[in-house]
């Protein structure tokens, strides 16, 4: 079975251009979540689909942020214009339900992007 | 609102020597505790969870943690560590029943000959 998978695996780019970001989740996962680390702080959650839907997007940190799940299958992040706060590495996850005490989370590698 | 405590940013240990990762955590309800670990340009992976029940949990690669509700803690422990454990490990939280995990900052452990 394959993993979750993240493309790509670094991205570097100057400030107030754009990038997608692109998670395939594992077969059959209908949870989608995206997750962000800031150098030396936590991990934060972003958002989380359910299928095509946008079940809780409290995390998004602001409107340069834009994901898609279009399908219900692999999802899009998309930041633009980026900042250079928006460093980090990007984690995307999935999942079979929604309840973490029954259906564990798997990670992907993450997306490691740099804003210059 | 949760949040969750991982005091020690870096561990360094010697190989065989136990190790002892410290997790505190806040929430004012019913919550799952989790340990993931993350090695080397790789992707977060599940060490182990409490849900209810035991409050010594077991987990792969040898780990152990221990629920403590009084103390609001659930630290990870293993009695003997390899070469190979060293890598950053997360402390999580979620309400029980709920779906988004809150983080700790992370503990990288760091095993030396």
């Amino acid at each position: 079975e394959a993993g979750v998978t993240q493309f790509p695996s670094h991205s570097v780019i100057e400030k107030g251009q754009t990038v997608t970001l692109r998670c395939d989740p594992i077969s059959g996962h209908d949870n989608l979540y995206w997750y962000r680390r800031v150098m030396g702080k936590e991990i934060k959650f972003l958002l989380h689909f359910v299928k095509e839907s946008k079940q809780d997007e409290s995390g998004m940190p602001n409107n340069r942020f834009l994901a898609e799940r279009t399908g219900g299958t692999y999802s899009t992040l998309k930041v633009q214009p980026a900042e250079l706060e928006d460093s980090g590495v990007y984690f995307c996850a999935s999942s079979f339900t929604w309840d973490r005490g029954n259906s564990p989370l798997h990670f992907g590698n993450g997306t490691r992007l740099t804003v210059t | 609102a949760q949040s969750v405590t991982q005091l020690d940013s870096q561990v360094p240990v010697f190989e065989e020597a136990p190790v002892e990762l410290r997790c505190n955590y806040s929430s004012s309800v019913s919550v799952y505790l989790f340990w993931y670990v993350q090695y080397p340009n790789q992707g977060l992976q599940l060490l182990l969870k409490y849900l209810s029940g035991s409050t010594l949990v077991k987990g792969i690669n040898g780990f152990e943690a221990e629920f403590n509700k009084s103390q609001t803690s659930f630290h990870l422990r293993k009695p003997s560590v390899h070469i190979s454990d060293t890598a950053e490990y997360f402390c999580a939280v979620s309400d029980a029943g709920y779906s988004t995990l809150t983080f700790g900052k992370g503990t990288m452990l760091l095993v030396s000959p």
